[in-house]
Formats: C-alpha cells, sequence, structure tokens
C-alpha cells in the first residue's frame, strides 16, 4: 500500500540556520505530494505542494522537489524563523481505486526554531 | 470567509458515553475526511466520504460512526466501544479530484475521557 517515511524529530535550529526535513514515499504509479504544517493547537494547513516528477513546490521560503528516481519530495529553507517553529507533514495522494484519492500522512517532524 | 468548522474545540467524555463531533464545510466540496492524531502517530484516517449519503472506512472505524446527510456536514460520533478515545480529532474536506486533492483542515476537537 501507500505509505510516507519522514525523518523523525524533534529538530531543534537557531534563528536563520538552513532547514532539510527528509521525505521518501511508497506509492504505485504518480502519486501527487504534499507537505502540510501545523502550528500549536491548530489544525494542518497547506504549505506546498507537486503533482508531477520533477516540479518544484515553493512557499514562504520553502522547497521541495517531486524526485520520482529517489522517490522522495524533501521540504528545505535556507534561513528558518522562530515562525517556522511547529510541527511539519510530508503526505501522498492516490487512488485506492476508483476516483477516490485519499491523503496518506508521515508521522510528522516537530521543529523548533530558538532566536 | 469559506472553511471548515469543528465544535467544540474541547470535549471531554465520561467512560460509557458516546459523543459527537461536529464537522461543517461551505467550500462546496464533495470530499470530506475525519483523523485522529496522537502523539507520535502522525494522523490516521477514520472515515471518509466522497458524496451525501455515502462513506467509507478508513485505517481505524473500530469504535466510530458517521453520518452524510447533507454535503456540508459530516459528523463524528466516538461510540463506547472505542477503548481509547482520547485524542486530537481533525476534520478535513476536499474537492477530491486526480490533480488536486489539496485537503482544507479545521482547528481540531480535543477529546479527553474521565
Amino acid at each position: 500500500g501507500n505509505s510516507v517515511t519522514q525523518m523523525e524529530g524533534p529538530v531543534t535550529l537557531s534563528e536563520e540556520a538552513f532547514l532539510t526535513i527528509n521525505c521518501t514515499y511508497t506509492a504505485t504509479g504518480y502519486p501527487s505530494l504534499f507537505w502540510y504544517v501545523q502550528y500549536p493547537g491548530e489544525g494542518l494547513q497547506l504549505l506546498l505542494k507537486a503533482t508531477k516528477a520533477d516540479d518544484k513546490g515553493s512557499n514562504k521560503g520553502f522547497e521541495a522537489t517531486y524526485r520520482k528516481e529517489t522517490t522522495s519530495f524533501h521540504l528545505e529553507k535556507g534561513s528558518v524563523q522562530v515562525s517556522d517553529s511547529a510541527v511539519y507533514f510530508c503526505a501522498l495522494s492516490r487512488s485506492s481505486g476508483g476516483s477516490n484519492y485519499k491523503l496518506t500522512f508521515g508521522k510528522g517532524t516537530l521543529l523548533t526554531v530558538n532566536p | 470567509d469559506g472553511g471548515i468548522t469543528q465544535s467544540p474545540k474541547y470535549l471531554f467524555r465520561k467512560e460509557g458515553q458516546n459523543v459527537t463531533l461536529s464537522c461543517e464545510q461551505n467550500l462546496n466540496h464533495d470530499a470530506m475526511y475525519w483523523y485522529r492524531q496522537d502523539p507520535g502517530q502522525g494522523l490516521r484516517l477514520i472515515y471518509y466520504s466522497q458524496i451525501v449519503n455515502d462513506f467509507q472506512k478508513g485505517d481505524i472505524a473500530e469504535g466510530y460512526s458517521v453520518s452524510r446527510e447533507k454535503k456540508e456536514s459530516f459528523p463524528l460520533t466516538v461510540t463506547s466501544a472505542q477503548k481509547n478515545p482520547t485524542a486530537f480529532y481533525l476534520c478535513a474536506s476536499s474537492i477530491d479530484s486526480p490533480w488536486n486533492t489539496e485537503a482544507f483542515f479545521g482547528q481540531g476537537t480535543r477529546l479527553t475521557v474521565v
């Protein structure tokens, strides 16, 4: 079945440091890939997405490239801020049969950025 | 503003009681989902619905029930059969097309069994 594996946290960085959160997936065919962010006590918000191989999703300084050859979708940011502290989820969307496209999430990575 | 509204934000339940969590959306989305979030376990799918009057079990449906009588509403009932109901519950909706399965989430309901 479909699955998403992302690096375990927590990840603690100083402000302006470089961020990488690794994400790999297992799925047949060509899933769409997503990164969601969850701030404390809130629901998830879409951060960025990519729907086909070699696409790069980007938003708020975050980037991720859909690499089919390595089945990866690593999240990067060149200079993190304290306000980036949150839990980050990698997810894929793939049909489970018929027209139903369900999201499968990784376990989440807690990022803490210190001033 | 369009969005998803979950209520209540916090809910306390005595053991042996059923409770219902509300989820309403005004995004005109066909698909709706319920996820359970536990520390260290990520999000696990409880139930989902693609259209009105139809829903499917997710990965952890035991002890839960849902209904989808209206497009806008997808309430989740946590029954007494759910052995460990304390968790953070998230409702989501999406267009459910092959190219745009971006999900929009509510703010969540934190359920605690006392």
